[in-house]
């Protein structure tokens, strides 16, 4: 079945250094891929999503590019600041018709001022 | 503003008891998910509903049962027959198909047992 796999956390960074997260999916077909974000005691938002092969998704300085040929999506963001301190989850939604998004485990970031 | 209201937000619950977590939007969206977070996990899904009057299982349905006769509304009960119920529960909502642009998620309920 369907599957995505996130690096493990906590990854703890400096404000302004370099942010990487590893995602990598298992799934049939093409499925659409997404970031989301969890700010403490808070619900999921949609950070940025990629639909089809090569398609980069970016928002708020994060990005993120759909890579078919290494079943990756994985995120980045070139100067992080404190307030992106959060759980970021890797997902994506399988081509079949039943609209079921398929969650990695989370990743918590912090930042350090 | 449209969104999904998620109630209450903390709630306790003593063993053997039943209880119902409410989750109503006004987004006019036909989907509807349930979806359960622990520690150190992604989130699994309980529960969805595509249509009113209509729902499906998801990966962990055992000790669950919801409904669906309104679209705007999609309440979950966790039953004693759930082993261990303590958890963070998120609903969530799209336009039916249209997945691909992304899920609109409630702020949660965090469910304890005492």
């Amino acid at each position: 079945g369907n599957s995505v796999t996130q690096m493990e956390g906590p990854v703890t960074l400096s404000e302004e250094a370099f942010l990487t997260i590893n995602c990598t999916y298992t799934a049939t077909g093409y499925p659409s891929l997404f970031w989301y974000v969890q700010y403490p005691g808070e619900g999921l938002q949609l950070l940025l999503k990629a639909t089809k092969a090569d398609d980069k998704g970016s928002n708020k300085g994060f990005e993120a590019t759909y890579r078919k040929e290494t079943t990756s999506f994985h995120l980045e963001k070139g100067s992080v600041q404190v307030s992106d301190s959060a759980v970021y989850f890797c997902a994506l939604i399988g081509s079949s018709n039943t609209g079921k998004l398929i969650f990695g485990q989370g990743t918590t970031l912090q930042v350090k001022p | 503003d449209g969104g999904i209201t998620q109630s209450p937000k903390y709630l306790f619950r003593k063993e053997g008891q039943n209880v119902t977590l409410s989750c109503e939007q006004n987004l006019n969206h036909d989907a509807m998910y349930w979806y359960r977070q622990d520690p150190g996990q992604g989130l699994r899904l309980i529960y969805y509903s595509q249509i009113v009057n209509d729902f499906q299982k998801g990966d962990i349905a055992e000790g669950y049962s919801v409904s669906r006769e309104k679209k705007e509304s999609f309440p979950l009960t966790v039953t004693s027959a759930q082993k261990n119920p303590t958890a963070f529960y998120l609903c969530a909502s799209t336009h039916r198909g249209q997945g691909n642009y992304g899920y609109t998620f409630g702020s949660g309920t965090r469910l304890t047992v005492v």
